[in-house]
């Protein structure tokens, strides 16, 4: 059974840069899926951020695809976001998830989350 | 704004049916997913594709979808139910994913 994990620092400043990892286990991250990144602010919806299949193809929230970066790394089973610039309005708890591949697009894993607050 | 609407909230008493909606033009080109999520939990999906659901989802649980409007049915509500419903699917581009504003179900 799959299972995720975010981890990353709970508090970034204003202007700066928001990194967190997904450690996969129990399956290898080249497995016939994608990975997703997905937030939710306080009291709000989900927002999907954007999706990243183990050979490197992206794609990105076209909202946000101006500050966001997406990995993968194969050696340490583990994806990673990037989100720069970040204010206030990317405080949220961030969700990577287990994408099926098409035509199915479920996220059928989720992690726990983790709450990321922008903040000086 | 969000290609996928949904009704905010809905109600249902203990044990009647009650059916959430979805609706976007992406609907008919693209599979819905369904999700459930409870206060201070990650969401778990609960429908897919063809009404499909994962191990551990009970029967009661349905998925339909007709024209652009996509619906999640509780047949038989229970206490348990209650929770916040999401839906997702492709965007009108089918490169990116999008998901609707959720619906706070209640059960009465």
């Amino acid at each position: 059974q799959v299972q995720l994990q975010e981890s990353g620092p709970g508090l970034v400043k204003p202007s700066g840069t928001l990194s967190l990892t997904c450690a996969v286990s129990g399956d290898s991250i080249s497995r016939t899926n994608w990975w997703s990144w997905i937030r939710q602010p306080p009291g709000k919806g989900l927002e999907w951020i954007g999706e990243l299949y183990h050979n490197g193809q992206t794609y990105y929230n076209p909202s946000l695809k101006s500050r966001v970066t997406m990995s993968v790394d194969k050696s340490k089973n583990h994806f990673s976001l990037n989100l720069t610039s970040v204010s206030a309005a990317d405080t949220a708890v961030y969700y990577c998830a287990s994408q099926l591949q098409r035509p199915f697009d479920s996220f059928d894993i989720w992690g726990p989350g983790t709450l990321v607050t922008v903040s000086a | 704004s969000s290609e996928l609407t949904q009704d905010p909230a809905v109600s249902v008493a203990l044990g009647q049916t009650v059916r959430i909606t979805c609706q976007g033009d992406s609907l008919r080109n693209y599979y819905t997913s369904w999700y459930q999520q409870k206060p201070g939990q990650a969401p778990i999906l609960v429908n897919y594709y063809l009404d499909k659901r994962p191990s551990g989802i009970p029967d009661r649980i349905s998925g339909s979808t007709s024209g652009n409007t996509a619906s999640l049915t509780i047949t038989g509500a229970q206490a348990e139910d209650e929770a916040a419903y999401y839906c997702s699917s492709r965007d009108s581009t089918g490169h990116h994913m999008v998901f609707g504003g959720g619906t706070k179900l209640t059960v009465l």
